[in-house]
């Protein structure tokens, strides 16, 4: 059964912090591993991976995939109460569909 | 331009009754997919579609069905409801279609969502 596992299920941090999400699967015929943050509604994409060992970067927004390991982590650093929401793993499997991980709760206290 | 859009935002429904949600996909996406978000869960597939056609289906009852319009927009039907069905239920669009010979996947753009409660 393919599954996407996100851990740790919540994280509450102060401003200024740096944070470790992490994913890992076991999917069939993995395509791509996305991440995504969803404050109240819409998750909105912030990165999408496909190769092992190159980090994708995007401010204090940085990750990375195993291919060989089959994992992936999200690092976020000097945190900000905007940071707060819930982080989604996904990964596109056979047939180009989506499986989504349970997300990340990230709390982050002024 | 306009991102992914949804109708209604929420919606009451009762047990036993149907219920259509609506989807327009970013312009020039003619991908749709459905999925359903519970309380504390992440989302599930439901379905996609790409040129009107289904071309995935996740594991929901024959009550959920759903279909695409030549504008590429689409519908998600669910009858007989339950109190289970209550969720987020989301559309997403996105520029790949389907077809797993085609390269690398686009990412999901996601609508707010419709939040269905059933009562």
């Amino acid at each position: 059964e393919d599954k996407v596992v996100q851990s740790p299920l919540s994280l509450v941090v102060h401003e200024g912090d740096t944070v470790t999400l992490n994913c890992s699967y076991e999917v069939t015929n993995f395509r791509s591993l996305l991440w995504y943050k969803q404050e109240k509604k819409a998750p909105t994409f912030l990165f999408m991976l496909t190769s092992s060992g190159i980090e994708k970067k995007s401010g204090r927004l940085s990750s990375i995939l195993d291919k060989k390991e089959l994992f992936s982590i999200l690092n976020i650093t000097a945190t900000q109460t905007g940071d707060s929401a819930v982080y989604l793993c996904a990964v596109v499997g056979t047939g180009n569909q989506f499986y989504f991980g349970t997300g990340t709760s990230l709390t982050v206290i002024p | 331009d306009a991102g992914v859009t949804q109708s209604p935002t929420h919606l009451i429904k009762t047990r036993g009754q149907q219920v259509t949600l609506r989807c327009s996909p970013i312009s020039g996406h003619k991908s749709v997919s459905w999925y359903q978000q519970v309380l504390g869960q992440g989302p599930q597939f439901i379905f996609q579609y790409y040129e009107k056609e289904e071309r995935g289906r996740g594991n929901f009852p024959d009550r959920f069905s759903a279909r695409q319009f030549p504008n590429y927009s689409s519908e998600l039907n669910v009858n007989a409801l339950l109190l289970g069905d209550s969720a987020l239920y989301l559309c997403a669009s996105s520029l790949r279609a389907a077809n797993p010979n085609l390269g690398n996947n686009s990412p999901l753009h996601f609508g707010n969502g419709t939040r269905l409660t059933v009562t």
